[in-house]
């Protein structure tokens, strides 16, 4: 594809409710992170996906985040019951070959995620 | 993967270069440098990276200590549309961190 791409652009949700963010990847990209970023700040890593190994779930903040992948394609982020924190943008990225010197990510636009 | 430390802004004047410097003094052997940016709204874009050797695109240059344990991207004739927020990172999966500001005035 031409680029990573992410769906919703803007979600508007009530707390508590749940909600999915969907992320596509670049064709043929093996690696695929989700960051958050809160309002004025850097990115806060969340969870890595590469091929079929486990993936990286250190950066999740708590039980209610999880994501899945679909083989080396889309990939789904859930949070539950949300809660006014989980405000933020959350930007997704991927990678062609996790080596360490061909690492460079390629950022989709970002789901902008407000919880009333 | 090793953590980066960073001036929070930075000023420039147009034309002039930007030498933004970033410390990772725990860096570990294999681990490559990373610069990214983010303008206002926008995912970050990749600048370059390096791991031991200056390394030089269309976009900047990296310079590395010979320890590793630091690092500056230069941009050499910065423009009002570098104004970003610029990240240094470390390996692959990282928090980024809170970055420098970089505001270049006419």
């Amino acid at each position: 594809g031409a680029g990573v791409s992410q769906s919703p652009s803007n979600k508007v949700t009530e707390k508590g409710k749940d909600v999915e963010l969907r992320c596509d990847p670049i064709s043929g990209h093996t690696a695929l992170y989700w960051y958050r970023q809160r309002l004025g700040q850097g990115l806060e890593f969340l969870i890595y996906f590469q091929g079929n190994s486990a993936p990286d779930k250190s950066g999740l903040p708590s039980d209610r985040f999880s994501a899945e992948r679909t083989g080396e394609s889309v990939s789904t982020l859930t949070i539950q019951r949300t809660q006014q924190e989980d405000s933020a943008v959350y930007l997704c990225a991927s990678s062609l070959q996790p080596g360490l010197g061909n690492n460079e990510q390629f950022f989709g636009p970002g789901t902008r995620l407000t919880v009333l | 993967d090793a953590k980066t430390t960073q001036p929070t802004s930075m000023d420039c004047a147009e034309g002039r270069a930007a030498n933004l410097p970033c410390n990772h003094s725990t860096i570990s052997g294999n681990e490559y440098v990373y610069w990214y940016r983010q303008i206002h709204s926008q995912g970050p874009q990749y600048i370059i990276h390096g791991l031991k050797n200056n390394e030089t695109n269309e976009m900047a240059s990296l310079i590395i200590t010979e320890d590793r344990k630091s690092s500056t991207l230069i941009l050499p004739h910065a423009t009002l549309r570098d104004t970003a927020v610029y990240y240094c990172i470390v390996g692959g999966k990282s928090t980024f961190g809170d970055g420098t500001t970089l505001t270049v005035k006419p």
